[in-house]
């Protein structure tokens, strides 16, 4: 069964520290996407990864970067964590394109993230 | 960009009757696909049915259906015989052929009542 893999379910962190969110797969899957969830404005996304150490900007890529390093994990950082990235956070991941169907995503269980 | 437009940002249904989320997009894309997510309160995002844009048959899933107008840009999920775990958050989404970038809408908070 397909797996996403969040570290943390819950994180509470203070203004101005560095945060690492932490996503793993087991599906071998070649894209991973991070999402921010917040009320009234749905899904919206931050970055994507189509392979190992690629990357591309979301709808909202400031004040985060990421890291993949290995095919199975896609870090989220926050440089410095401000108030308003308090929220939640969600993983997922989907198989290439090319010469397969396009499977949707599989996601996580999300983090909820406060930034006090 | 592809933008996703949900308009109902909360509906209610007596448990066993049928309920109707609309979603609307706008894209230049000709080839692309659409679905419709369940987020129930336990968080995890569910795929509940999908649609590919070539396809002119709507698709069926079970209780859940959905109307495709192309090009109305309309992609409308109906949920026939409601049940009380229908309730969640219903996200559509919006993904183009070439790449898995999917775009979502900002969600309808469903609530099925005994």
């Amino acid at each position: 069964d397909v797996k996403v893999t969040q570290s943390s379910r819950y994180l509470v962190k203070r203004t101005g520290e560095k945060v690492f969110l932490e996503c793993v797969q087991d599906m071998d899957h070649e894209n991973m996407f991070w999402y921010r969830q917040d009320p009234g404005l749905g899904l919206r996304l931050i970055y994507f990864s189509y392979d190992v150490k690629m990357k591309e900007k979301g709808d909202i890529p400031e004040g985060y970067s990421v890291s993949r390093e290995k095919k199975e994990r896609f870090s989220l950082i926050l440089e410095s964590a401000s108030t308003n990235q308090t929220s939640m956070y969600l993983c997922a991941s989907s198989p290439a394109t090319s010469g397969v169907f396009r499977q949707p995503q599989h996601f996580g269980d999300g983090t909820r993230l406060s930034i006090l | 960009a592809q933008t996703v437009t949900q308009s109902q940002p909360e509906m209610s249904v007596q448990e066993a009757e049928t309920v109707t989320l609309s979603c609307t997009y706008d894209t230049s894309e000709n080839n692309y696909y659409l679905f419709w997510y369940k987020q129930p309160p336990s968080r995890q995002m569910i795929l509940v049915i999908r649609q590919e844009a070539y396809k002119q048959q709507n698709a069926t899933e079970n209780r859940f259906s959905v109307n495709f107008q192309k090009a109305a840009k309309s992609f409308s999920l109906k949920i026939s015989d409601s049940q009380l775990g229908d309730t969640a958050m219903y996200f559509c989404a919006f993904m183009k052929k070439e790449n898995n970038d999917m775009r979502f809408g900002a969600g309808t908070r469903l609530t099925v009542k005994p």
